[in-house]
C-alpha cells in the first residue's frame, strides 16, 4: 500500500519567515498530490495541489514543490503569519483511487 | 451554507452501545468517503462511496457500516462500541477523482 511520511513532526518558525514542511511518498505510481492544513477542532482544508507532470505550482503565499526523482514533495509557506499555525498533511492519489495521507506536522508560528 | 456537515459534533457514549454519525454534502458530488483520524492525527481513509461501488478499508472492523440514503448522504453506524474507537471521524466528498472536502469532524468518545 502507500506510504506517505513526513520528515519532521513539529516546525517552529518566526512570525514573517518562510516555513517549508517536507513530505516523502513512496509510491511511484501517485499522480496527485494534495497538502491539506488542519487547524484545531477543524476538519482539513485545501491548500494547494499538483500533479505529477508538473514540478512546481504557486497560490497564494504558498508554493509546492514536487520531486518525482526522489518520490518528494515540499509545501512553502512565504511570510509565516500567526494564522498559519496548524497540522498540515500531504496527501497521495494514484487515479481514481482513495486519498492517501502522511503523518502530518505541526506548525507553530511565534510571534 | 456548509458544504459538508457532520451532526453530532461531539459524542460520548458507553462501551456496548450502537451509534450513528450522519454526514450530509451539498456540492454535488459523487462520491463520500469516511475517515478516522487517531489521537496521533494520522488519518485514514475507512470508506469510500459512491452510487455504484462500495470500498471498505480491510482493516476496518465490521461493526462499522456505511449507509447512503442518496447521493448527498453517507451515514456512518458502528455497532457494539469499543474504547479504540475513540476518536474523531471525518466525512468528506470529492468529484471524481478530485480534491476532498472534508466536514468539520465528529469526535467520539467511548467510556
Amino acid at each position: 500500500g502507500e506510504s506517505v511520511g513526513l520528515h519532521l513532526p513539529t516546525l517552529s518558525v518566526q512570525e514573517g519567515d518562510n516555513s517549508i514542511i517536507n513530505c516523502a511518498y513512496s509510491n511511484s505510481a501517485s499522480d496527485y498530490f494534495i497538502w491539506y492544513k488542519q487547524e484545531s477542532g477543524k476538519g482539513p482544508q485545501f491548500i494547494i495541489d499538483i500533479r505529477s507532470n508538473m514540478d512546481k505550482r504557486q497560490g497564494q503565499r504558498v508554493t509546492v514543490l514536487l520531486n518525482k526523482t526522489v518520490k518528494h514533495l515540499s509545501l512553502q509557506i512565504a511570510a509565516t503569519q500567526p494564522g498559519d499555525s496548524a497540522v498540515y498533511f500531504c496527501a497521495e492519489q494514484t487515479g481514481a483511487n482513495n486519498l492517501f495521507f502522511g503523518t502530518g506536522t505541526r506548525l507553530t508560528v511565534i510571534p | 451554507d456548509t458544504a459538508v456537515s457532520q451532526t453530532p459534533k461531539y459524542l460520548v457514549t458507553q462501551m456496548g452501545n450502537d451509534k450513528s454519525i450522519k454526514c450530509e454534502q451539498n456540492l454535488g458530488h459523487d462520491t463520500m468517503y469516511w475517515y478516522k483520524q487517531d489521537s496521533k492525527k494520522f488519518l485514514k481513509i475507512m470508506f469510500s462511496y459512491n452510487n455504484k461501488e462500495l470500498i471498505i478499508n480491510e482493516t476496518v472492523p465490521n461493526r462499522f457500516s456505511p449507509k447512503s440514503p442518496d447521493k448527498a448522504h453517507l451515514n456512518l453506524h458502528i455497532n457494539s462500541l469499543e474504547l479504540g474507537d475513540s476518536a474523531v471521524y471525518f466525512c468528506a466528498s470529492s468529484p471524481a477523482p478530485g480534491g476532498y472536502t472534508f466536514g468539520s469532524g465528529t469526535r467520539l468518545t467511548v467510556v
